[in-house]
């Protein structure tokens, strides 16, 4: 079955800078890869997704790549605030279901 | 409506307990999920359902039973539990037969074993 690995674990920013969060897929059938910010005891939430058929997609100030040939994407947030803080999973469906990494814990100080 | 409704919130449940999780959608989704989280962990995956068949049971054990009334609805009925199933249950839905589409989740229940 899919396997996804995240990096790193946790990531401490200041406000301002630009965070990156890598993702490493196993099953070349994966097609969506989305990505969830869950704030501490609510649900995930999607922020951004992207299919197989885009290498690179944004939103304000998110965007997502996608490398299908080496089986990664990662999620780039410029310019962080505060409020960005939470935790961030990343996740691959082959169409069935989703399949998350371990997640990544971003904390952006001021 | 862009929601999915998870009852209760919150439950205290006994190991010789009988209780059930209940979860609601009315978008049309026609593949419906139970995740079980962890404190500091990703959202696992325990079953899915589509067009009300269970198509996936990630060797779940026995004491967790789900089921799919209609498809509106999808219950989890629980029995015998251990503590170590302590956890945040998350129901989630998406569109089916399609391109992979988002998946909505509660809001969880957040499930204690005594």
């Amino acid at each position: 079955g899919e396997n996804v690995e995240q990096h790193p674990s946790t990531l401490s920013v200041q406000e301002g800078d630009s965070a990156v969060i890598k993702c490493t897929y196993s099953d070349s059938a994966s097609n969506y890869f989305p990505w969830y910010k869950q704030e501490l005891g609510k649900r995930p939430q999607l922020i951004i997704d992207i299919r197989s058929n885009v290498g690179e997609k944004k939103d304000q100030r998110i965007a997502v790549t996608l490398n299908k040939t080496a089986k990664h994407f990662s999620l780039h947030i410029t310019e962080t605030q505060p409020e960005d803080s939470a935790v961030y999973f990343c996740a691959a469906s082959t169409g069935t279901a989703l399949i998350f990494g371990k997640g990544t814990t971003l904390s952006v100080s001021s | 409506d862009t929601e999915v409704t998870q009852t209760p919130k919150h439950l205290v449940m006994g190991m010789t307990n009988k209780k059930s999780l209940k979860c609601e959608q009315h978008m049309g989704h026609r593949a419906m999920y139970w995740y079980k989280q962890k404190a500091k962990k990703p959202p696992e995956l325990m079953f899915v359902y589509s067009y009300e068949k269970l198509s996936i049971n990630e060797s779940v054990p026995s004491r967790f039973s789900p089921e799919c009334p209609n498809s509106s609805l999808l219950n989890l009925h629980l029995h015998a539990l251990q503590p170590e199933d302590s956890a945040l249950y998350l129901c989630a839905s998406s569109q089916e037969g399609q391109e992979n589409t988002e998946a909505f989740f509660g809001q969880g229940t957040r499930l204690t074993v005594v």
